[in-house]
């Protein structure tokens, strides 16, 4: 149980264009689902918190209009990075807990190249 | 300010031994402790819990120790196998936030 699936798993993409990530928990309802970023060789850094059916909350420093969750509903948060730019190459990877748990299982990564 | 300190950036064990890696935190406010596994290119996989009221908790190879009046916690892993090799994250959560703040990593390998 407590499966995250993360899609997909890699993605290229021009500089200037959007690029969609989704996150699904298979087997369990997710009121919270976390996003992280992780650069080569560092630790996870959250960028948001999102809640089925509310806005999301982020993290200092993070754009939140060019980084776009969705949490439509208790399996799906989407992020969308807007515009993506070179510097937004990174390993993006999201989380997603069970109700009254606090453990929370993670999806495998998408790994963003922007060229 | 890192919240969550993995002072040991690498770790190298003979297979059967013991694997010991270290976590310090300074937030008062965690409550609760997590040890994920990471592969490159990979989500990290949950391994062990543990909560604030406890100062030890076991899962078949895995133990987790906490301290809360030196704020350390450690994972032990016996015995090490070479299939234990991956990045060892430690993380802290604060009662009521469900946000996990994670440390920096342990590199652990495991020499056959």
């Amino acid at each position: 149980g407590a499966v995250v699936s993360q899609h997909p798993s890699r993605v290229i993409c021009k500089s200037g264009t959007s690029v969609k990530i989704e996150c699904r928990s298979l087997d369990f309802q997710a009121t919270t689902m976390f996003w992280y970023r992780q650069f080569p060789k560092q630790s996870l850094m959250l960028m948001a918190t999102s809640n089925e059916g509310s806005k999301a909350t982020y993290e200092q420093g993070v754009e939140k209009d060019k980084f776009l969750i969705n949490h439509a509903s208790l399996t799906l948060s989407t992020l969308t990075v807007t515009s993506a730019h070179p510097e937004d190459s990174s390993f993006y990877i999201c989380s997603a807990r069970p109700q009254h748990t606090r453990e929370a299982f993670f999806g495998q990564g998408t790994r963003l190249t922007v060229v | 300010d890192q919240q969550v300190k993995q002072n040991s950036p690498s770790l190298s064990v003979q297979e059967g031994r013991i694997s010991i890696l270290n976590c310090d935190y300074t937030n008062s406010m965690f409550d609760y402790f997590l040890w994920y596994k990471k592969y490159p290119a990979e989500g990290p996989t949950f391994l062990i819990s543990i909560s604030s009221i406890k100062d030890k908790n076991e899962d078949g190879r895995f133990t987790v120790f906490l301290n809360k009046s030196a704020k350390h916690l450690s994972l032990h892993i016996v015995p090490s196998q070479p299939g234990d090799s991956a990045v060892y994250f430690c993380a802290a959560s604060a009662s009521g936030t469900y946000k996990y703040i994670f440390g920096t990593g342990t590199r652990l390998k495991v020499l056959a």
